[in-house]
């Protein structure tokens, strides 16, 4: 089982839709917590960063994270077809021997059609 | 500030031949990791270097070596390359642990193994 599990998808939406995207993790030492968006044939560039458990709001998108489930989340309200891109979770513990290192999910591919 | 730049942006090796991927960041950052995407996958962690002079295997090392120049210049070495390297390489750069783990990545090299 992988550290950190995301359903890639993919996820196809209208203009306007609210965008739910998930995942799961299973190591209890993870506190910092970040969604990645990539567009096509692009590298990763950083959207959303949280550290610990609860609530971040950056103009239409909001992360949420439940660390007694273990589970994260990125809002997108007033979807946009130029938010059509792959977004990554990814997560990284505050302590220990792999401090610094990023654990990635598979990615979810989402389109917002106009 | 350029960022994350990498070198080159697209190769394609008959298999057996060797060939090294070049990344430099301008940010002044500790830590440089190099990844490889590879579709339904996500990012895999191939290796990384938490500071000059110290490098480190990730999850998907074999097949590679790696070589940490200087602070700003992080290189990825294909000794013999099989149909099984053909992938995405990304290259990224952090702050750590400062900043808990983020990292800004590079636009990324497509190689092809024949």
């Amino acid at each position: 089982q992988k550290e950190v599990e995301q359903d890639p998808g993919p996820l196809s939406v209208p203009e306007g839709a609210i965008v739910s995207l998930n995942c799961t993790y299973s190591n209890s030492a993870f506190q910092y917590f970040m969604w990645y968006r990539q567009y096509s044939r692009k590298g990763p560039e950083l959207l959303m960063y949280t550290y610990s458990s609860g609530n971040k709001e950056d103009g239409r998108f909001t992360a949420q994270v439940d660390k007694s489930s273990k589970y994260i989340s990125l809002f997108i309200r007033d979807s946009q077809p130029s938010d059509s891109a792959t977004y990554l979770c990814a997560m990284s513990p505050d302590r220990g021997s792999t401090l610094g290192r990023l654990y990635f999910g598979r990615g979810t591919q989402l389109t917002v059609w106009p | 500030n350029a960022g994350v730049t990498q070198t080159p942006k697209f190769q394609v090796l008959k298999t057996g031949q060797s060939m090294t991927l070049q990344c430099a960041q301008d940010m002044n950052h500790n830590s440089m990791y190099w990844y490889r995407q590879d579709p339904g996958m996500g990012l895999r962690l191939i290796y990384y270097s938490a500071s000059e002079g110290t490098t480190d295997k990730g999850e998907v090392p074999n097949g590679y070596n790696v070589s940490r120049l200087n602070k700003r210049e992080f290189s990825l070495r294909l000794e013999s390359a099989a149909p099984s390297q053909t992938s995405v390489y990304f290259c990224a750069s952090s702050d750590q642990p400062r900043t808990g783990g983020e990292q800004f990545f590079g636009p990324g090299t497509r190689l092809t193994v024949l």
